[in-house]
């Protein structure tokens, strides 16, 4: 079966551009993360979803960061005004598991961003 | 204080030696989850266990096993035999279902390499 998708796999974008990160994840997965992994350096949380609903984006590291997940589906990351510390790999994750922790997250192939 | 951690940053071993990734981590919960993941150079990050803190049962399968030690807050993983296709990171990841809900936290995560 399918797995999670993200789109696009590699994106360099001008310091000050805007991006669109997209997460495609496994149907019927209640549960969608967005992770940040720096080079070298493992997963960071940057936010959560159940269904549509955001509910943690504790992780986000400034409020150029904004994700989406409106029809409960596809989730979109989207990073205004682009810094080069936001050069990193962009993890995608889905879970069948509502809530709790208890469900293996599995992984999409990630967007590794470069900001010049 | 970091919640996960690694400490081995790097291990390189010969084909078919056993090896040993430590894990410790670092929780006020009750409950929580435990995982390992192995991400290959390809990049995607793979699930392999999810241990509940209820659960201190050893687990293997096949030439993996893990150990899990409330007592030590440690869950080591050991692959036995290893081969070259074993060479990956490896993360440990923690799951705090009271205070962190649904986010993983990674270790730095443990590049192991196999060599023929």
């Amino acid at each position: 079966g399918a797995g999670v998708s993200q789109s696009p796999r590699y994106k360099v974008a001008k310091r000050g551009q805007d991006v669109a990160l997209r997460c495609d994840p496994i149907s019927g997965h209640v549960s969608l993360f967005w992770y940040q992994q720096a080079l070298g350096q493992g997963p960071e949380f940057l936010t959560y979803f159940q269904n549509e609903a955001q509910l943690d984006k504790s992780g986000l590291p400034s409020d150029r960061f904004f994700a989406e997940r409106p029809e409960g589906s596809v989730s979109t990351l989207k990073i205004q005004r682009t810094q080069q510390e936001d050069s990193a790999v962009y993890l995608c994750a889905s879970s069948l598991e509502a809530s709790g922790g208890r469900g293996e997250q599995y992984f999409g192939p990630g967007t590794r961003l470069t900001v010049t | 204080a970091q919640k996960v951690t690694q400490a081995q940053t790097e291990i390189s071993v010969v084909e078919k030696e056993d090896v040993t990734l430590d894990c410790v981590y670092e929780t006020r919960d009750t409950t929580y989850y435990l995982f390992w993941y192995k991400q290959p150079p390809s990049g995607e990050l793979v699930f392999l266990i999810r241990r509940n803190s209820f659960d201190e049962q050893n687990e293997i399968s096949g030439r993996y096993s893990w150990n899990f030690q409330k007592s030590t807050s440690s869950f080591n993983f050991t692959i036995t035999a290893s081969q070259v296709v074993d060479s990956a990171v490896y993360f440990c990841a923690l799951s705090e279902v009271e205070t962190s809900g649904s986010r993983l936290t990674f270790g730095e995560g443990t590049q192991l390499t196999v060599n023929p």
